[in-house]
This record gives structure tokens, sequence and C-alpha cells, in this order.
């Protein structure tokens, strides 16, 4: 257990839905990252979030948008899904200090198939 | 702009052998970090080692280690005694930061089989 909890493990859903991915950073971390993982593009940054605030915007569409909680929990919404969404997303996290105390820590990542 | 460039897609290592997986960069910052991240068949993405630019030492965790070229911008990772349980996918990782933010930069991956 990595102590980065992500849910659900997989889900699968139809084309054009819209779903909530959730992601439980590590204790005391107070950034959260987003990286979609697809066998195209590989690893690809999404967004940041750092206490609550959005830091930074990767290679984010506009049908995705996320937020992070006061609990430091963040959920990714994807909306309008298509084929091409299908992916690994991954939820990283670190205390946000910039120094690495620790690295980035993974959690074990949502497995979305959009049929 | 930056990039992380994995030139082996694929390699293979005999078990207890040494094997080296290598990783290019490309960035104009002076300050940064630099990592390898395994993922096994479980997709969990594991963190193996860890470089800071300002070290010269090269780093090292058990039968892990790093040839950390700062000039040549070249980050290779080199497992030493390998087990089956090292077979994984291997990727070679930069931190960029940018203003108050920070990401990772992700090379595509190496690909590691371990023959018993």
């Amino acid at each position: 257990d990595s102590g980065v909890t992500q849910t659900p493990k997989h889900l699968i859903t139809a084309t054009g839905q819209r779903v909530t991915l959730r992601c439980s950073p590590r204790s005391g971390d107070l950034s959260v990252y987003w990286y979609q993982q697809s066998l195209d593009q590989g690893l690809q940054f999404l967004i940041h979030y750092y206490n609550g605030e959005e830091r930074a915007k990767g290679n984010i569409l506009e049908r995705f948008s996320a937020q992070q909680f006061p609990d430091l929990h963040s959920e990714l919404n994807l909306s309008s899904l298509e084929l091409g969404d299908s992916a690994l997303y991954f939820c990283a996290s670190s205390d946000g200090t910039g120094e690495i105390a620790f690295g980035y820590t993974f959690g074990s990542g949502t497995r979305l198939t959009v049929v | 702009a930056q990039t992380v460039t994995q030139s082996q897609p694929e390699m293979s290592v005999q078990e207890a052998e040494t094997v080296t997986l290598s990783c290019t960069y490309d960035t104009s910052e002076s300050d940064y970090y630099l990592f390898w991240y395994k993922q096994p068949p479980s997709r969990q993405m594991i963190l193996v080692i860890r470089q800071e630019a300002y070290k010269q030492q090269n780093a090292t965790e058990n039968r892990f280690s790093v040839n950390f070229q700062k000039a040549a911008k070249s980050f290779s990772l080199k497992i030493s005694d390998s087990q089956l349980g090292d077979a994984a996918m291997y990727f070679c990782a930069y931190r960029r930061r940018q203003g108050g933010s920070e990401k990772l930069v992700f090379g595509k991956g190496t690909k590691l089989t371990v023959n018993p």
C-alpha cells in the first residue's frame, strides 16, 4: 500500500457518459497530480492541485475537470466520454514543498474502459 | 522543450546478470530531479531510485544504481543480480518546475524481461 488511494480500480462505461475518479493522497501530502497512461501517448500529466488550489494544467481536455477538496482528496471528472479516453488514470501525491522528501507517490490507478 | 527519451523499448536479461537501461533528457534547468519508476503487471508505479542533479555522486538503492552524466544529460539505470521480480516496465522521469507548480515528464518506457 503506497498510501495513495484511488477508487474505483476499474470502470466500464459507455460513450457520452460522465464518470468521477477519486484520489486520497498520502497523509500529510498537500499536492495531488493526475496522470493519464495510454498505449499511444504514454504517461501524460493532466493537472496539479496544491492545498485546494489549481497550480498547473497539462494535456487535459476541456471535457475533463478536477478539484481538490478541503480534506485534500481530489476528484477527476471526465464527461462526454469517447472511446479514446480509455486509459489508466493515476493520481500521485507529494508533500508539495518541492524538496522531494519522499518523491512522488502513486496510487494504483483507475482503469477506465469506454465502450 | 523538456523531454525524456528511452531508446530501448524492450530489454532482456538472464537471472542473476546485470542490465543497464538507458535514458537521456533535455532541460534548460540547472537544478532538477530525475527518477526511475517501475511498473509491474500490477500497474502500480513504484519509485526505484531518484537523483538530485546537484549531487555528483550517483544514487544507489540496493541492487539498483544510476550512472548520472549531467553534461551529457544521461541517466541510466543499472540493475545488478537481476531477479524474476524485476520484470516490469521501467520509466525514466524528469521533474519539471514551472512557476508554482511541478510535474513529472516521463519517457516512453522500457519493458524488461528477466529470463530464468
